[in-house]
C-alpha cells in the first residue's frame, strides 16, 4: 500500500503569501523523498528532493523540511505566485527508483 | 536538450483492443519507467526498464507489457483493454536504475470506450 500521504487535498493561499504543503510517511526505512508539481494536462515536474541524511534543503523559492522523528515532510513555497497553482505530490523513491506517490494537494492561489 | 517525449498525446480505443504507447527518454538517460495515473489520483508504478530488461514491476496484470530498445526508447503495450484502463500514462527516465533524479514526460491520455 501507499507509504506517503498528504494531509490536505486542497490548499488556498493568498498571492504573495508563503505556502506550506505537508506530507507524512509510514516507513521509517524510507530515505529519499521528492516533491513534484503537476499542472493541469501535464506530467509531474521535479521540484526538489531530500535524502534522510538531511533535515532541510533549499531551492529557488522552495524549501523542503524532513522530520524523521515523526516521519513528516513539508514543502514551503515563498511568495506564492499564480504560476504556482498546481497539484503537488510528495513521493518516495524506493530502491531501484520505484516512485511511490501520495494523492496530492491542489494549491489554489487567491488574488 | 530534449526532455522525455511521449506519443501519442491522446488516443481513444475500444474495449478489447490493444494499444502501444511510445517514449523517448531525456538525452543521456538509459532507464525508463512507466506509470498509470487515473483521474484525481497520484501516478502508480507499472514497471521499469534498464539494459533492455524489465527490472521492477508494480501491481499490474500481464496485459501490461513493455519493451526497451537499444537506443533506450521504450514502448508500453496494453492488451485486451478495459474501461478501467482509461488514464494518463506517464513515462519517466533517469540515468541508471537507482538514485538519480527522475524526469517525467507529459504523458499519453488513453480513453477506452
Amino acid at each position: 500500500g501507499e507509504s506517503v500521504g498528504l494531509h490536505l487535498p486542497t490548499l488556498s493561499v493568498q498571492e504573495g503569501d508563503n505556502s506550506i504543503i505537508n506530507c507524512a510517511y509510514s516507513n521509517s526505512a524510507s530515505d529519499y523523498f521528492i516533491w513534484y508539481k503537476q499542472e493541469s494536462g501535464k506530467g509531474p515536474q521535479f521540484i526538489i528532493d531530500i535524502r534522510s541524511n538531511m533535515d532541510k534543503r533549499q531551492g529557488q523559492r522552495v524549501t523542503v523540511l524532513l522530520n524523521k522523528t515523526v516521519k513528516h515532510l513539508s514543502l514551503q513555497i515563498a511568495a506564492t505566485q499564480p504560476g504556482d497553482s498546481a497539484v503537488y505530490f510528495c513521493a518516495e523513491n524506493r530502491s531501484g527508483d520505484k516512485i511511490i506517490f501520495g494523492k496530492g494537494t491542489r494549491l489554489h492561489i487567491l488574488p | 536538450d530534449a526532455g522525455v517525449t511521449q506519443s501519442p498525446t491522446h488516443l481513444i480505443k475500444t474495449r478489447g483492443q490493444q494499444v502501444t504507447l511510445r517514449c523517448s527518454p531525456k538525452s543521456g538517460h538509459d532507464t525508463v519507467s512507466w506509470y498509470q495515473q487515473a483521474l484525481g489520483q497520484g501516478p502508480q508504478f507499472i514497471f521499469q526498464y534498464y539494459e533492455e530488461e524489465e527490472r521492477q514491476r508494480g501491481n499490474f496484470p500481464d496485459r501490461f507489457s513493455g519493451h526497451q530498445f537499444p537506443n533506450y526508447s521504450s514502448e508500453l503495450n496494453v492488451n485486451a483493454l478495459l474501461l478501467g484502463d482509461s488514464a494518463l500514462y506517464l513515462c519517466a527516465s533517469s540515468l541508471g536504475p537507482s538514485g538519480n533524479t527522475i524526469y517525467f514526460g507529459e504523458g499519453s491520455w488513453l480513453t477506452v470506450v
